[in-house]
């Protein structure tokens, strides 16, 4: 899977909106843009995922870049809940192994009361 | 459903015992994944099933580990004499073929002395 990076750490105020960047110059046609997060001593849990065009869901939105290099995870309003490590993952699609997830270090999203 | 759910969620042994792992899935769910996580990384990936078919396992899972799913439903992830260097977070994941995200259970952590 291609690599993406992000910073290693972001701060935010509780009701502020929250942008969460990723990096991924060397991502393929096929690859998916998928985020997680994994809430303190807790699992991963899916949050979000797109492929070309921007996404919307209950949790946040997806802004993908135009040449796909680079990716925004938007929260509009961040709550103390929303506090976590944040990974952005590129997933294969049109290869074999599409099936499992490749983690990095992700950015972990301090939200201030 | 209540998710997937792992047990036990604390083991501590001591260096050279065996320790066995067990996962529940989402039921219906055909594809089952462990992970592993230390401490400030991202999981990594360990091994997948389809049924109770183990389709892949990766480098990191040697020949003191083992993972069972014998009938398409639970998993079970034995380590035998374990070592000082297995203590992690081992996560459970499951979903559908074709369906992009995985749910995960909330781990078990592992500590060896």
């Amino acid at each position: 899977d291609a690599k993406t990076t992000q910073p290693n750490s972001m701060e935010s105020n509780e009701e502020e909106p929250v942008h969460l960047p990723c990096n991924h110059s060397t991502i393929s046609g096929t690859d998916y843009i998928h985020w997680y997060r994994q809430l303190p001593s807790q699992g991963p849990e899916y949050v979000i995922h797109g492929l070309t065009s921007n996404v919307n869901n209950r949790m946040a939105s997806l802004a993908i870049a135009e040449d796909r290099k680079s990716s925004t995870l938007i929260l509009h309003r961040a709550t103390l809940r929303d506090a976590a490590v944040y990974y952005c993952i590129l997933r294969d699609q049109g290869g074999g192994s599409n099936y499992k997830l490749t983690f990095g270090k992700g950015t972990l999203l301090t939200v201030n009361p | 459903d209540t998710g997937v759910s792992q047990d036990p969620r604390h083991k501590i042994t001591k260096r050279g015992q065996n320790v066995t792992f067990r996962c529940d899935p989402i039921s219906e769910h055909n594809r089952l994944y462990w992970y592993r996580q230390t401490l400030g990384q991202g999981p990594e990936f360990l091994t997948y099933f389809q049924n109770e078919a183990q389709l892949e396992k990766s480098r990191l899972l040697s020949d003191r580990f083992s993972a069972e799913r014998p009938k398409g439903s639970f998993s079970t992830l034995e380590i035998q004499r374990t070592e000082q260097g297995d203590s992690a977070m081992y996560l459970c994941a499951s979903n559908s073929f074709g369906y992009n995200e995985q749910f995960f259970g909330p781990g078990t952590r592992l500590t060896v002395l």
